[in-house]
């Protein structure tokens, strides 16, 4: 079955300094992998996603993640946090093995809270 | 435009009331889903439909009720909720059920079953 690990519940960074929200996973067959942001009282947003060729992917708003195949990690990064940034971020997974039942379904991480602080 | 809407944005109801969600994108999408969330936790998938037919039913109680009128439209019917059904119902759509096609969610619908 497929998974999604976020390891860190909150992740907290002064403005200006670069964010790393991580993710790693586990699947059976090629993976697929997105990020969300969620802000209060909203619907998901989607960032960005890799699906495959080059490991490093650019987002909306300045973000990008890079795929690491040998430590199965999508880890979303940012140069320089802004405040605006502090939200809910998701990372979620599909799986080329998916068919039947399976298929359409994202399986998400539980979440990481991002607080950007002035 | 990326934008999937939902209406109403908050809905309370009384646990023998009956009460429609409903859920519209104008991308050409031909898979639409629902989703419940609970505060801080990440969305439950309830249903899918693909091509306007019920792609999957995650075992969801027979109180919730989806239904897919055409390609751009989804409705969640609500009967007889319970308390613990109140959460953030949240739509989706995407191009199909490819896995890797992202999906662009709504805004979603607070729901309060008093």
């Amino acid at each position: 079955a497929q998974s999604v690990a976020q390891p860190e519940d909150q992740v907290n960074v002064a403005e200006g300094n670069p964010l790393t929200v991580k993710c790693t996973y586990s699947v059976s067959g090629n993976p697929y992998l997105f990020w969300y942001v969620q802000y209060p009282n909203r619907g998901l947003q989607f960032l960005l996603k890799y699906i495959t060729g080059d490991n490093l992917v650019k987002g909306s708003y300045g973000f990008e993640a890079e795929f690491n195949k040998s430590q199965t990690s999508f880890h979303l990064k940012k140069p320089s946090a802004l405040v605006s940034d502090s939200a809910l971020y998701f990372c979620a997974v599909s799986s080329s093995f998916d068919r039947g039942s399976t298929l359409g379904r994202l399986y998400f991480g539980r979440g990481t809270q991002l607080t950007v602080w002035p | 435009d990326t934008e999937v809407t939902q209406t109403p944005k908050h809905l309370v109801m009384g646990m023998t009331n009956k009460k429609s969600l409903k859920c519209e994108q104008h991308m050409g999408h031909r898979a639409m889903y629902w989703y419940k969330q609970k505060a801080k936790k990440p969305p439950e998938l309830m249903f899918v439909y693909s091509y306007e037919k019920l792609s999957i039913n995650e075992s969801v109680p027979s109180r919730f009720s989806p239904e897919c009128p055409n390609s751009s439209l989804l409705n969640l019917h609500l009967h007889a909720l319970q308390p613990e059904d109140s959460a953030l119902y949240l739509c989706a759509s995407s191009q199909g059920l490819a896995q890797s096609y992202e999906q662009y969610f709504g805004p979603g619908t607070r729901l309060t079953v008093t």
